[in-house]
């Protein structure tokens, strides 16, 4: 059972660069979602899809794009990144009418 | 709009001792409460949820009560072992948050558990 797979899992990024994370989810659910994950501050969302086709800005949404490419894939771009955005990123998703958000294993990436 | 207070950790126990970890939110309505545990180097896991007020969630030894009086659903554990060494996440999605639902969370507890 594969559930919410991301790639990559670790990443070192010089300032400047840009990167895609992919994140894939074969449950056929609906919502899929990107979160940070930092030290003291829980999950802050990043962005999500209520469904293929359409995106939405989360809570902290600056510095990075989103594409909901169909209903599996939802990646996320850093296009130039910065050492604020070093942290540990999660994607997740949602069945329409589900209760319940799953979350893929995480990314860790680190700006330098 | 919605957010969730957590005790604050780290929170270290002995084998076999009792644990409480303290969760507290505001959120207009009534909303879904869930924790969630993350173990080293792993994603977030769905450890147990309650959906409506006096609904109690339980898995795995865990317990966590929806109290609508004191708007709270604090995780409790009445013998905690090694394995349980992890960061609990307690989080709600409202009513009102939008098309997808999403979820608010705490900041996270670090429990150790030494043996």
């Amino acid at each position: 059972n594969a559930g919410v797979t991301q790639t990559p899992k670790f990443q070192v990024l010089k300032t400047g660069q840009s990167m895609t994370l992919q994140c894939a989810q074969d449950m056929n659910h609906n919502s899929m979602y990107w979160y940070r994950q930092d030290p003291g501050m829980g999950l802050r969302l990043i962005y999500y899809s209520a469904s293929e086709g359409t995106t939405d800005k989360g809570e902290v949404p600056n510095g990075y794009n989103v594409s909901r490419l169909n209903k599996r894939e939802f990646s996320l771009r850093l296009e130039s990144a910065a050492p604020s955005q070093t942290s540990v990123y999660f994607c997740a998703s949602r069945s329409w009418s589900g209760n319940t958000i799953y979350f893929g294993e995480g990314s860790w990436l680190t700006v330098v | 709009g919605n957010s969730v207070t957590q005790m604050e950790g780290p929170v270290t126990l002995s084998e076999e001792a009792f644990l409480t970890i303290n969760c507290t939110y505001t959120a207009t309505g009534y909303p879904s409460l869930f924790w969630y545990v993350q173990y080293p180097g792993e994603g977030l896991q769905l450890l147990l949820k309650a959906t409506k007020a006096d609904d109690k969630g339980s898995n795995k030894g865990f317990e966590a009560t929806y109290r609508k009086e004191t708007t709270s659903f604090h995780l409790e554990k009445g013998s905690v072992q090694v394995s349980d060494s992890a960061v609990y996440f307690c989080a709600l999605r409202g009513l009102s948050s939008g098309s997808a639902r999403q979820l608010t969370f705490g900041s996270g507890t670090q429990l150790t558990v030494l043996p």
